[in-house]
């Protein structure tokens, strides 16, 4: 079974729907990153998290939210969905504590906006 | 403004040859490296890594080289496989003001062939 995991894995939606990306993990990591991957740009930031209380925005904030229901899960909103955000989402975790700083990611959910 | 640059989108090379991966960094916060490998239609995963005050580690058939005077680290691959065809990305983490966030470059795409 899969350490982190994401659904859905695709979804296509229209512009001003509401869309939720969920993403838990099994592997006990109190941090856990959503990201955002357009073709030719990397992966940006988009919040994080280092614990259940603790919330931050990342590069790229604007027209998400997120919330942390748990350790282990992690959900990524989309209030207003508009056609820019189509894009490829990943979630990651990582241990707290700076030894270690190696991050694991989900296999990702491909969003379409149209 | 990009802090990590991966300056060559794609590189080419024959299956039992040297491959090798550039990335240069801008912030001298950094102070430990990573490579990631992505394989369409999964998320990424991690490679090897290096601390700043290494210039060099190996794990197999990659070895990391960092130059921290020139900003510079680079991922060999020796020899090339096919299997080694993926996405790489070069990432960075310090504590210059991002708590200590991995900063990714956009990705250089590795294509070995037989």
């Amino acid at each position: 079974d899969a350490d982190v995991t994401q659904t859905p894995r695709n979804r296509i939606t229209k512009t001003g729907k509401r869309i939720m990306l969920e993403c838990s993990q099994t592997k006990g990591h109190d941090r856990m990153y959503w990201y955002r991957q357009d073709p030719g740009l990397g992966l940006q930031l988009i919040y994080y998290s280092f614990d259940v209380k603790d919330i931050n925005k990342g590069e790229i904030s604007d027209g998400y939210s997120v919330s942390r229901q748990a350790q282990a899960k992690f959900s990524l909103s989309l209030e207003s969905a508009i056609p820019n955000q189509t894009a490829l989402y990943f979630c990651a975790t990582s241990h707290g504590g700076r030894a270690y700083n190696e991050q694991f990611f989900g296999p990702g959910t491909r969003l379409t906006v149209l | 403004d990009q802090q990590v640059k991966q300056n060559s989108p794609s590189l080419s090379v024959q299956e039992g040859r040297i491959s090798i991966l550039n990335c240069d960094y801008t912030n001298s916060m950094f102070d430990y490296f990573l490579w990631y490998k992505k394989y369409p239609a999964e998320g990424p995963t991690f490679l090897i890594s290096i601390s700043s005050i290494k210039d060099k580690n190996e794990d197999g058939r990659f070895t990391v080289f960092l130059n921290k005077s020139a900003k510079h680290l680079s991922l060999h691959i020796v020899p090339s496989q096919p299997g080694d065809s993926a996405v790489y990305f070069c990432a960075a983490i310090g504590y210059g003001g991002s708590q200590g966030n991995l900063i990714f470059g956009k990705g250089t795409k590795l294509s070995v062939k037989p």
